[in-house]
Order: structure tokens, then C-alpha cells, then sequence
């Protein structure tokens, strides 16, 4: 089945220590997206790629890098993991032009120690 | 840019009745409008949508309507049941030819009572 799928689904870092979260996706989309969503918040944009054209939010912390090595994969990096960065993050993806609808990965839920 | 605003944060409504949540949007040039039902430690799940071609939209027990004078859209639930206890976020967004985002209202928590 066509999807979007993220691993882990549950990552525990400490402190200040680097951590990766990965989403692929099969549905051949050329947009995706990274939010960052806390506890009974929407969702928060973080940045999104039209293929590999990037677009960072203005109030995204520099801490969060991201890169999308092909259509199927994006990554997200977050080089030094605060207290205030445990949340769910969710990946997504669209197709561009008339149809606006975004297909949501499971999430990876990031503990940080 | 865009902004939207979403209410109640909180409803609770007896098993059976209806309900109904309102959003208000700032950017005239928005012209799609999803409705996202996020349940407990789950992603969000497109549930319906909405464009601005259109004044209402209805998919069995759900249905959407949008005043585009006004900037307003409501989310309406029929005959509810406990399996629609969840949080609803409402969303806009403005089409353009390389991506597209779509800004989040605050999000409403439904509880069903029985």
C-alpha cells in the first residue's frame, strides 16, 4: 500500500545529544513536510521541500536541519536535543498544485533525558 | 500571512446529539479547507474537506460549511458516537503552483458523553 512511513516510532535521546528521525514515503509525492507537534497543540510547520527545493519557517530554530536525498526519503536532524524539544514529529506529504490534501507518516515520539 | 482561528477548545456533547466547531480564517486568497480528526498518539487523519467554490459539503454524519464573505467554516457532527471522541483541527490553505502549507486552527477536544 502506498504510504508514508517514519522510523522510529519512538526515540529516546539525552541532552544535547544528535538525533535523526526519518520518514519515506511510496506515494511518489513531490512535496514534504516536517511538523513538530507538543502535547493538545496543531501541528507546527517546521520546513517543507517542493522537490528538493528547500523552505525553512522563519520561526524555526536553527537547531533543525533537515535533508531530502531523493523523492522517497526526508530526514530530520536536530543537532543538540533540548528539554523543550521532546514532542511528536510528524512527517507528511502533498501533491503541489490543486490538490492541497497532506498524507500524514504515524509520527516518531522524541523523549529527550 | 495566514491565520485561523478555531473554537471551542473544549465540547462536550451528550452521545447522539450534535456538534459543532467554528473557524475563522484571515487570508481571503485561502481556498481549501480540511478538517483533520487526531486521535490519542495518532496522526491526523483527513476526515473532510472543503473548497472555496463551494458553500457546504457533507459526508454521512459530517459535514462543512464555509462562508467565504465572512471567513468563516464550521465542522458539523451528527448523531454522535463515542468513536468520534477525539481533537479536530481545523486548516486552510492557499494554493500556489510550487507547494502548498496549510495553517492549523488551535484544535477542538470532543468528548462524547454516554
Amino acid at each position: 500500500d502506498a504510504m508514508v512511513i517514519q522510523n522510529p516510532r519512538y526515540q529516546v535521546t539525552q541532552f544535547g545529544k544528535p538525533v535523526t528521525l526519518s520518514c519515506s514515503q511510496t506515494l511518489n509525492h513531490n512535496v514534504m513536510y516536517w511538523y513538530q507537534q507538543k502535547s493538545s497543540q496543531a501541528p507546527k510547520l517546521l520546513f517543507h521541500y517542493y522537490d528538493k527545493d528547500f523552505n525553512n519557517e522563519a520561526d524555526t530554530p536553527d537547531n533543525f536541519q533537515s535533508r531530502r536525498p531523493n523523492t522517497s526519503f526526508c530526514f530530520l536532524d536536530i543537532r543538540s536535543p533540548g528539554l523543550g524539544d521532546a514532542a511528536m514529529y510528524l512527517c507528511a506529504t502533498s501533491r503541489p498544485g490543486q490538490v492541497n490534501e497532506q498524507f500524514f507518516g504515524p509520527g516518531t515520539r522524541l523523549t529527550v533525558l | 500571512g495566514e491565520n485561523v482561528e478555531q473554537h471551542p477548545s473544549t465540547l462536550s456533547v451528550q452521545e447522539g446529539d450534535s456538534a459543532v466547531i467554528k473557524c475563522t480564517y484571515s487570508d481571503s486568497a485561502s481556498n481549501y479547507f480540511p478538517w483533520y480528526k487526531q486521535e490519542l498518539g495518532k496522526r491526523p487523519q483527513l476526515i473532510i474537506d472543503i473548497r472555496s467554490n463551494v458553500g457546504e459539503k457533507k459526508d454521512q454524519r459530517i459535514a462543512v460549511t464555509l462562508n467565504k464573505t465572512a471567513k468563516h467554516f464550521s465542522l458539523h457532527i451528527t448523531e454522535t458516537q463515542p468513536e468520534d471522541s477525539a481533537v479536530y483541527f481545523c486548516a486552510a490553505s492557499r494554493e500556489y503552483s510550487s507547494a502548498s502549507k496549510i495553517i492549523f486552527g488551535s484544535g477542538t477536544r470532543l468528548s462524547i458523553r454516554p
